[in-house]
């Protein structure tokens, strides 16, 4: 089992529902990150939260908005999706130092209909 | 341009065989390399990390190498089993962390009875 734990495990929703995607770790872990995942495709980084601060944004549209409300947890709200959107949502943590890796939750995966 | 390469795209073996999997990169300066295994519907799990002072390193029956020089690095599998069935993805990283990390497409590694 991951260290790195990803609620729900599937979502299904429309493209006017508001929902969102939780990740929580207890590793002590002071970097979290959010990965898109299509099909066959590597991981697209979208987000990255460093010491609860976000430092790293990708170009993500506004319809996704990440939040970090203590070192523990990383929460992405969903808000008029599209459905080029449906893909496997990974969470990641990591000491954030040199050379420690990612540990990656066991994703959710989003379809928009 | 920083790119990550891998070959075959996928490959299939029959069970108690051996296999060798590919990474050709251009990402410079480097820092680390690593090797996940993700197996369908879940996140990724490192298997080896390796600094370009490294050039072999173990974990169990995988076995990565790094040829710093060349830009090349191999992931050996010995004694498949079918539990090995996954995705293997190489990813660089310049220095600073795990923030800016190139993703290989993966490896579809299929073990067969």
């Amino acid at each position: 089992d991951t260290e790195v734990t990803q609620t729900p495990k599937h979502l299904v929703m429309g493209m006017t529902n508001k929902k969102s995607l939780k990740c929580e770790q207890h590793m002590g872990h002071r970097a979290m990150y959010w990965y898109k995942q299509k099909a066959k495709k590597p991981p697209e980084l979208m987000f990255v939260y460093s010491y609860e601060k976000l430092s790293i944004n990708e170009s993500v549209p506004s319809r996704f908005s990440p939040e970090c409300p203590n070192s523990s947890l990383l929460n992405l709200h969903l808000h008029a999706l599209q459905p080029e959107d449906s893909a496997l949502y990974l969470c990641a943590s990591s000491q954030g130092r040199e050379g420690a890796p990612l540990h990656f939750g066991n994703g959710t995966r989003l379809t928009v209909t | 341009k920083n790119q990550v390469e891998q070959s075959p795209q996928s490959l299939i073996i029959l069970e108690g065989k051996n296999c060798t999997l590919q990474c050709n990169y251009t990402v410079s300066p480097f820092s680390n390399l690593r090797w996940y295994k993700q197996d369908t519907g879940r996140g990724p799990v490192s298997l080896t990390i390796m600094t370009f002072s490294e050039n072999t390193k173990s974990n169990g029956r995988y076995t990565a190498t790094l040829d710093a020089d060349t830009k090349q690095s191999s992931l050996h599998i010995t004694a498949s089993q079918l539990s090995d069935s996954a995705s293997y993805i190489c990813v660089v990283s310049p220095p600073g962390g795990a923030n800016n990390l190139f993703f290989g497409t993966g490896t579809r590694l299929t073990v067969i009875p």
